[in-house]
């Protein structure tokens, strides 16, 4: 079965560093998401891309974070200088149809 | 206002039992959807069931089940015969505007199952 897959699964980076997260969505889906999981908190949106561009995005989302899909696999999500506070799980999903969201296993975020 | 209420932190249940998780969901939006993903201590987070509102019957997937009760803007997920790989954090989400696939998910607080052996 087709999966969502998020390279690393976990990453651990020093404060101020940027990271980027990848992604590779179910081959034949048009919409892309990133979410965040706080520790411990619920599953908040970032982002979602469709047809090469942001189509909506959260306050969250703000200049220190960017989505790319360069290549017609990879999607990914780039937080420049990262903070404490970017400590997460982050998730990326996609979708073909409007039924489910299928989520990748995630890539822990670890700031320090 | 939150969007998706879900009421109860934590559960347990005896193993072989049924189990409800309840999901309350707040939206004027005529078209919307509710979904359950099952997030197990690995942490990935694993589409269970989802629930159109303009379906007539409830969502069924194996041993899953989505009490969808549209009047009183409930969406309990039903889990029968418990087992012990079902103790996990559970989320029930809603996506409004369903006609539009890009329409972002948005995640209740979860409840964490645990199911006795």
């Amino acid at each position: 079965e087709p999966e969502v897959t998020q390279t690393p699964s976990h990453q651990v980076t020093q404060m101020g560093q940027e990271v980027i997260l990848r992604c590779v969505p179910i081959s034949n889906h048009l919409y892309f998401y990133w979410y965040r999981q706080i520790l411990g908190q619920k599953v908040e949106f970032l982002v979602s891309f469709y047809n090469n561009e942001i189509s909506e995005k959260s306050e969250i989302f703000d200049d220190q974070f960017s989505v790319e899909r360069p290549d017609g696999s990879n999607f990914t999500l780039k937080i420049r200088s990262t903070k404490l506070e970017d400590s997460a799980m982050y998730f990326c999903a996609s979708i073909r149809g409007t039924v489910g969201a299928f989520f990748g296993q995630g890539t822990r975020l670890t700031v320090v | 206002a939150q969007k998706i209420t879900q009421t109860q932190p934590g559960m347990f249940v005896q193993e072989k039992e049924a189990v409800t998780l309840d999901c309350t969901y707040d939206t004027s939006d005529p078209s919307y959807g509710l979904f359950w993903y099952k997030q197990p201590s690995s942490g990935e987070m694993i589409f269970l069931i989802y629930q159109g509102s303009y379906d007539q019957q409830n969502a069924t997937e194996g041993r899953y089940s989505l009490n969808f009760q549209k009047a009183r803007k409930s969406a309990n997920l039903v889990i029968s015969a418990s087992q012990l790989g079902d103790s996990a954090m559970y989320f029930c989400a809603m996506r409004e505007g369903v006609r539009y696939a890009g329409n972002m998910l948005t995640f209740g607080g979860g409840t964490r199952l645990m199911v006795k052996p």
